[in-house]
């Protein structure tokens, strides 16, 4: 069956511009997390979505970042006033449970000149 | 908190060669689960295995094996007459129960080169 999808696949921002990152997991997976990856940092979560509970944001580095996931399905990370330092690959994954395996998406490589 | 410990950071092996990438983990619970990614030159993460903390039986499947010893807290993945293909960095990652959202703890990774 179709993976974990992301779009774009890369994107090119100027500094204090607002960027918006797509994902859509797994058909049937509940659980859906975003993730960010970069050479100084290497994997850190960032925000967790589970049904229609509360996502968990604990992981989210400022207030410039924001997520939402609409009807149970694909999510949307968006990032305000980009930075510099907000250039990362940025990860989708999706599992169909708690502490299941998580599979990941291709990701979005972010660029902030 | 948790934390996952990949001490290896590069690791050089002659094709054919056995390899054993190293794992550690702290955590506080007693429910948590560990796993192994596999992220190749393409840059995609492949997930390779999850085990649970009640299972310590170490796996099999075909040319990888796991070793999950709670005893020391590490769960250790060997990969056996290794290839060119298992060139890629490999992460271990933890999850528990105590985090509601069994997010990911990943360590910093082994990028394994396989010189043919």
């Amino acid at each position: 069956g179709a993976g974990v999808s992301q779009s774009p696949s890369n994107k090119v921002t100027e500094k204090g511009k607002d960027v918006e990152l797509r994902c859509d997991p797994i058909s049937g997976h509940t659980a859906l997390y975003w993730y960010r990856q970069s050479l100084g940092q290497g994997l850190e979560f960032l925000i967790y979505f589970q049904g229609n509970s509360a996502p968990d944001k604990s992981g989210l580095p400022s207030d410039r970042f924001s997520a939402e996931r609409t009807g149970g399905s694909v999510s949307t990370l968006t990032i305000q006033r980009t930075q510099q330092e907000d250039s990362a690959v940025y990860l989708c994954a999706s599992s169909s449970e708690l502490g299941y395996e998580q599979y990941f998406g291709p990701g979005t490589r972010l660029t902030v000149t | 908190a948790q934390k996952v410990t990949q001490a290896q950071t590069e690791i050089s092996v002659v094709e054919k060669e056995d390899v054993t990438l190293d794992c550690v983990y702290e955590t506080r619970d007693t429910t948590y689960y560990l796993f192994w990614y596999k992220q190749p030159p393409s840059g995609e993460l492949v997930f390779l295995i999850r085990r649970n903390s009640f299972d310590e039986q170490n796996e099999i499947s075909g040319r990888y094996s796991w070793n999950f010893q709670k005893s020391t807290s590490s769960f250790n993945f060997t990969i056996t007459a290794s290839q060119v293909v298992d060139s890629a960095v490999y992460f271990c990652a933890l999850s528990e129960s105590g985090a509601g959202s069994y997010q990911l703890t990943f360590g910093k990774g082994t990028k394994l080169s396989v010189i043919p």
